[in-house]
């Protein structure tokens, strides 16, 4: 595709329900990154992938986030047991290789947690 | 601890003005800055990274060590600037990386 994409655009859900989120990176690109922006906390860095691979899950917020990647490419980001202060927009980035200034980002998925 | 203070959550200058949006860092190791922006309804992108010490769009920032600072200036704002900025500081040997809270930089005609 031209860009990273990311799906669903908008989710709302009710408080304790499990929500996927879904990024399509650039294809080719090697190095897929998760990041969430919020009113509370700013822009916070989640999680990255080196192919498959996450090396650090530490700064996902709590046991209750995973994150995976299959085949080198599609990402979901799982929120277990959905809690108000997870609401929030979730973006997606992708790089053809891991660096932190090489980053096309996707349009983000935008989760209320009612 | 790591630290990414952006002290001013609106900036506001009109047409034509010099401008400074601040950054500040907390970082034992060697520091690698970025700045980041986000246009209104558009995707986040990277604007500069200090590393590469060009200019993009008019504008510069410089790694002040000493000040522990990485300010982004431009000599003169367009209305075309007009966005969210963060300040960005990559540390834990480049595998992670922390934020500023951002600032809104507003451009009056």
């Amino acid at each position: 595709g031209a860009g990273v994409s990311q799906s669903p655009s908008n989710k709302v859900t009710e408080k304790g329900k499990d929500v996927e989120l879904r990024c399509d990176p650039i294809s080719g690109h090697t190095a897929l990154y998760w990041y969430r922006q919020s009113l509370g906390q700013g822009l916070e860095f989640l999680i990255y992938f080196q192919g498959n691979s996450a090396p650090d899950k530490s700064g996902l917020p709590s046991d209750r986030f995973s994150a995976e990647r299959t085949g080198g490419s599609v990402s979901t980001l799982t929120i277990q047991r959905t809690q108000q202060e997870d609401s929030a927009v979730y973006l997606c980035a992708s790089s053809f290789r891991l660096g932190w200034g090489e980053q096309y980002f996707g349009p983000g998925t935008r989760l209320t947690v009612t | 601890a790591q630290r990414v203070t952006q002290p001013e959550k609106l900036l506001s200058v009109f047409k034509g003005a010099p401008v400074e949006l601040k950054c500040n860092y907390s970082y034992s190791g060697s520091p690698e800055l970025f700045w980041y922006v986000q246009y209104s309804r558009q995707r986040l992108q990277l604007l500069l990274r200090h590393i590469s010490r060009e200019s993009i769009k008019g504008f510069t920032a410089d790694l002040n060590k000493g000040e522990t600072s990485f300010h982004l200036k431009k000599p003169f704002a367009q209305e075309e600037d007009s966005a969210m900025y963060y300040c960005a500081l990559v540390y834990s040997s480049a595998s992670k990386i922390i934020f500023g809270s951002g600032t809104r930089l507003s451009i009056r005609p």
